[in-house]
């Protein structure tokens, strides 16, 4: 099966930067991405890596590495809109021609002043 | 149009109703989700459509029954609830079962009394 580790919660100052950790047991590997939901909104996408490295869009980057099953959502120059749960998510093979998304537990981030 | 509506907002319904939740998108989305994500939770997948036939049900109990009538519109059918399945109800979709992106609705807030 599928299980995703990410820390519950992380606090951070406006202006400051913060690292979201995921680490992912699958099966099989079809990618990593991250999705922000603020409370009472929908999730929003926020980024997929397919390959190792660093994507950067913006003030959000999002690194994964394969060989540590592991990647991280960065956040740059910290908001105080930026408070939100940031859930990582990875593919699951639910059949031979069909998968789903399953979803990490989400780490909750409150930006202080 | 990255627009996923859904209808109602909010929804209160007793045990013993019919009730039924609805989705549209036109960004011409051949997959569309439902999931239900309790307070402080990640979305849980319910059902998963791919060009309007059903390809994933994840064990959900009857009294959900989902339909595509068309590749626009996904309805959630709802009967005889329990106050457990109170929960936000999300829809969401993407361009295909293989792309990571999803664009999520903002949910309908269903309460069971």
């Amino acid at each position: 099966g599928q299980s995703l580790e990410q820390p519950s919660e992380v606090t951070a100052v406006e202006g400051a930067i913060v690292q979201i950790n995921c680490t992912y047991q699958t099966s099989g590997f079809y990618g990593l991405s991250w999705y922000q939901q603020h409370d009472g909104g929908a999730p929003t996408f926020l980024s997929y890596n397919a390959l190792d490295g660093l994507e950067e869009t913006g003030r959000f980057s999002s690194f994964l590495s394969r060989s540590d099953s592991y990647g991280y959502l960065l956040l740059q120059e910290l908001q105080m809109k930026d408070s939100a749960s940031y859930f990582c998510a990875v593919r699951d093979q639910f059949s031979s021609s069909a998968s789903k998304i399953i979803f990490g537990s989400g780490t909750r981030l409150s930006i202080r002043p | 149009d990255t627009e996923v509506t859904q209808t109602p907002k909010h929804l209160v319904m007793g045990m013993t109703n019919k009730k039924s939740l609805k989705c549209e998108q036109h960004m011409g989305h051949r997959a569309m989700y439902w999931y239900k994500q309790k307070a402080k939770k990640p979305p849980e997948l319910m059902f998963v459509y791919s060009y309007e036939k059903l390809s994933i049900n994840e064990s959900v109990p009857s009294r959900f029954s989902p339909e595509c009538p068309n590749s626009s519109l996904l309805n959630l059918h709802l009967h005889a609830l329990q106050p457990e399945d109170s929960a936000l109800y999300l829809c969401a979709s993407s361009q295909s079962l293989e792309i990571y992106e999803q664009y999520f609705g903002p949910g309908t807030r269903l309460t069971v009394t």
